[in-house]
């Protein structure tokens, strides 16, 4: 099976714009979840999806949203960019229809906000 | 919400000694404690997980002990090796696929040759 795949791997933007990235699960998983990793706070969850729906969402601003299509791909999108927001952002996709379901990363997508 | 505080941050070990990585959990719901191995530039990826009904869970050199009284749980890894380094985060979450996981800050394993 093909991995979990994020786009663009890299992204310059400047302060005040916005920005959507891209997720494509594992074929077969319906869930999705996106994570924000920088050096200072490490892995943050910002919000889980499954089935179109969100199922809950990690403390961050409104400005974070995400949506989740009919095939389970699914996108993020961050308006009115910070300098704070350069991070990897993550997603990881899981079977999501039980307990304890394994969580399985992208590559990520390099977010530099000037 | 939960809170995972995760020990040391760095630790280096001689090739070939063991390793372990202590992490503790705040919230007693949570049930599923995964492990995940995060190599220079690349993604995490999950090397073990342990869920709240079992005390240990081994596989090969790697082996995971939970102890939920303590709100405690370890990551073992014997007979090191040059590949082994890479930075490990300890996770947490309270079950399903919705509660997201909460990430301890990681420990960056150096071995030492």
């Amino acid at each position: 099976k093909a991995g979990v795949t994020q786009t663009p791997r890299y992204l310059i933007k400047t302060r005040g714009q916005q920005v959507t990235l891209s997720c494509s699960p594992i074929s077969g998983h319906r869930s999705v979840s996106w994570y924000q990793q920088t050096p200072g706070q490490g892995l943050q969850f910002l919000f889980e999806y499954f089935s179109e729906t969100q199922r809950n969402k990690g403390n961050f601003p409104g400005r974070f949203s995400g949506r989740q299509f009919s095939n389970s791909r699914s996108e993020m999108n961050v308006s009115t960019l910070e300098l704070g927001d350069s991070a990897l952002y993550l997603c990881a996709s899981s079977g999501g229809t039980g307990s304890y379901n394994e969580q399985f990363f992208g590559p990520g997508t390099r977010l530099t906000v000037l | 919400g939960e809170n995972v505080e995760q020990h040391p941050s760095t630790l280096s070990v001689q090739e070939g000694d063991s390793a372990v990585i202590k992490c503790t959990y705040s919230d007693s719901a949570s049930n599923y404690f995964p492990w995940y191995k995060q190599e220079l530039g690349k993604r995490p990826q999950l090397i073990i997980d342990i869920r709240s009904n079992v005390g240990e869970k081994k596989d090969q050199r790697i082996a995971v002990t939970l102890n939920k009284t303590a709100k405690h749980f370890s990551l073992h890894i014997t007979e090191t090796q040059p590949e082994d380094s890479a930075v490990y985060f300890c996770a947490a979450t309270s079950g399903g696929g919705a509660d997201g996981l909460t990430f301890g800050k990681g420990t960056h394993l150096i071995i030492q040759p």
